[in-house]
């Protein structure tokens, strides 16, 4: 257990929709990256908040968004859902931010697009 | 633009074989890298990682890697695999000019009893 919280574990909607993921770092963490693991792009990476901000972004679709929140969880929205979207979607965290310390992984959100 | 190449996608070794796993990556100065693991149906996790200091790292559960500056790789290897090393196994390297880590496409390991 990494101590990354993600809820929920499995979404199935349909094309068209707009779900939220959330997210919950461990304790005393700052930063929040998210993650799209599919089968044809492998991992790739999102976006990542540092207390609040926005720090760098990735390969993140405009039809993509997320926040962190002053108690430092996340949410990423998901919005005009395609059927490409369906993958795994994974939150890490790490202290202060660098991305060259550690991340720490949670179980991911397994969104299906019917 | 930086990246991180797996080239084998998919290693299928006996137990007791040794194991080694391909990741070159880019240049873009200064790197940092990382290899994580993801069992099956779980999260990913750190294996080992590299910043300075002796290229020849060693992770838990006897993995180690190797920083080969030359060459830009970082081989994953294990000299003697056991079944629950059934794995995918993903290299990372995170740029001090970037803001973020890249992943390569991973590999999988699956290990015949």
């Amino acid at each position: 257990d990494s101590g990354v919280t993600q809820t929920p574990k499995h979404l199935i909607t349909a094309t068209g929709q707009r779900v939220t993921l959330r997210c919950s770092p461990r304790s005393g963490d700052l930063s929040v990256y998210w993650y799209q693991q599919s089968l044809d792009q492998g991992l790739q990476f999102l976006i990542q908040y540092y207390n609040g901000e926005e720090r760098a972004k990735g390969n993140i679709l405009e039809r993509f968004s997320a926040q962190q929140f002053p108690d430092l969880h996340s949410e990423l929205n998901l919005s005009s859902l395609e059927l490409g979207d369906s993958a795994l979607y994974f939150c890490a965290s790490n202290k202060d931010g660098p991305t060259y310390n550690e991340q720490f992984f949670g179980p991911g959100t397994r969104l299906t697009v019917l | 633009a930086q990246s991180v190449s797996q080239h084998n996608h998919h290693v299928i070794l006996s137990e007791a074989a040794s194991l080694e796993l391909g990741c070159n990556y880019s240049y873009g100065g200064t790197v940092n890298l990382f290899w994580y693991v993801q069992y099956p149906g779980q999260h990913l996790q750190l294996l080992l990682k590299y910043f300075s200091g002796d290229p020849l790292v060693k992770g838990i559960k006897g993995f180690e890697a190797e920083f080969i500056k030359s060459k830009f790789s970082f081989n994953l290897r294990k000299p003697s695999v056991q079944w629950s090393d059934t794995a995918e196994y993903f290299c990372a390297a995170s740029y001090s000019s970037a803001s973020k880590i890249i992943f390569g496409s991973g590999t999988r390991l699956s290990i015949r009893p």
